[in-house]
């Protein structure tokens, strides 16, 4: 199974929205609504930030927000923190009962 | 408060074994399935594997590359879940961390601290 692709790196400026895509194929992110995304700060474990596409776990900022279309879902963040600077990373459930993750993406607050 | 705690990491030899483990507190164990995830030094996260509860019979999916060297298993009365590998590679050097999973909901909704397991000679 190949990891989802996503962009290396992706930059903002306080205030800005920004948007990182993650694709895969009909066997895993086009096929199922399980998709998630997840943060990560320099030296942290993983926090989730969206399940199913588009829901916001209890605590996550409104500011977070995911879609979905055909083989590609996107993790938008809008008003920019200096917080969010961090890695963020997609994941999907896949047609082999297993998971994948994307590749990773470098958020730069400016 | 939900706390999974990763232990049992260290430095071992390629071809080795190794087992960890993750205890979990502040939720009911079985009720959820549980995942290994892990993260070589500098690179992103790759998904090692799951079992899920007792409910959905407590069977285990894995990663290709990881498939037949690791085994996931896990025990409802003591709350941990276990990460046995063997014959370990150089490449399965990593912080590992075991995540609460939903069941048949696939994402990882609480991390462990991780443990970092460095396979060399």
């Amino acid at each position: 199974q190949s990891a989802l692709t996503q962009p290396a790196s992706v930059s903002g400026s306080p205030g800005q929205s920004i948007t990182i895509s993650c694709t895969g194929t009909s066997s895993d992110v086009g096929g199922y609504n399980y998709v998630s995304w997840y943060q990560q700060h320099p030296g942290k474990a993983p926090k989730l930030m969206i399940y199913d596409v588009s829901n916001r776990p209890s605590g996550v900022s409104n500011r977070f927000s995911g879609s979905k279309s055909g083989n590609t879902a996107s993790l938008t963040i809008s008003g920019l923190q200096a917080e969010d600077e961090a890695d963020y990373y997609c994941s999907s459930y896949t047609s082999s009962s297993t998971q994948v993750f994307g590749g990773g993406t470098k958020l730069t607050v400016l | 408060e939900v706390q999974l705690v990763e232990s049992g990491g260290g430095l071992v030899q390629p071809g080795r074994s190794l087992r960890l483990s993750c205890t979990a507190s502040g939720f009911t164990f079985g009720d959820y399935a549980m995942s290994w995830v892990r993260q070589a030094p500098g690179k992103g996260l790759e998904w090692v594997g799951f079992i899920r509860s007792k409910a959905y019979g407590g069977t285990t999916e894995y990663a290709a590359s990881v498939k037949g060297r690791f085994t996931i298993s896990r025990d409802d009365s003591k709350s941990i879940a276990y990460l046995q590998m063997n014959s370990l590679k150089t490449e399965d050097t990593a912080v590992y961390y075991c995540t609460r999973d939903q069941d048949e909901r696939y994402y990882f909704d609480y991390w462990g601290q991780g443990t970092l397991v460095t396979v060399s000679s």
